[in-house]
């Protein structure tokens, strides 16, 4: 049973670059949760999306920062024109569609290490 | 604001002893407690999570909530050197996202 998975585990970008951070969510879940970690700095919650729907952007930068999860294929964090206070390690997770109200256990993914130069 | 608070440490223990970690939070609508265990350079991986007052075991961890007080902690028994990592507090308030404390640093000696 494949976990979280996430593609590329390693992205290098150079200033004013796309970056597109790819998320496929554990078998069942439909769910997915974006989080960012700055160096030496705790983990930030994003963006949360069911299929086909944001639920929740109200971590998300108000600029060049922008997601979605299809109705087909992984769910996609697209960083517009980055900057090198972008880089970071940008995790998801995935939890199952039962219960809600936040009680449902998010599992991570291994993480994408984008590094802006 | 709703805030989880975490001692960074380290938190340095022998191996065998017992680690106790520590997290407070703000709100007292808050639903949901995890513990998340992350090695350097890696992802957070699940260790437990608690919801109602009380204890929870499992394993060698033991977890505990106490909303009136409005702290949650950790209990490690027979500390590793293996449980060297960061660990991570994390709490909804009522809403599905993770709003995680900062992190303590666990350091097991041999």
């Amino acid at each position: 049973n494949a976990g979280v998975m996430q593609n590329p585990r390693h992205l290098v970008r150079r200033r004013g670059q796309e970056a597109r951070l790819r998320c496929s969510p554990m078998k069942g879940h439909s769910h997915v949760y974006w989080y960012r970690q700055l160096p030496e700095e705790g983990l930030k919650f994003m963006v949360y999306l069911q299929k086909e729907n944001i639920i929740d952007e109200s971590g998300m930068p108000k600029e060049r920062f922008s997601a979605e999860f299809p109705k087909e294929g992984p769910s996609i964090l697209r960083i517009q024109q980055v900057v090198r206070g972008d880089s970071a390690a940008y995790f998801c997770a995935s939890s199952p569609p039962t219960g809600g109200r936040g009680t449902d256990t998010q599992y991570f993914g291994p993480g994408t290490r984008l590094t802006v130069l | 604001q709703k805030e989880v608070e975490q001692n960074s440490g380290p938190l340095s223990v022998p191996e065998g002893a017992i680690a106790s970690l520590n997290c407070t939070y703000s709100d007292r609508g808050s639903q949901s407690f995890f513990w998340y265990r992350q090695y350097s350079g890696k992802s957070p991986e699940l260790i437990m999570s608690i919801y109602s007052n009380g204890d929870k075991e499992d394993g060698r961890f033991t977890a505990q909530l106490n909303k009136a007080s409005q702290y949650v902690s950790l209990l490690i028994r027979d500390s590793q050197p293996s449980d060297s990592a960061t660990y991570l507090c994390a709490a909804t308030f009522n809403t599905d996202k993770l709003i995680f404390g900062t992190g303590t640093r666990l350091q097991v000696f041999p």
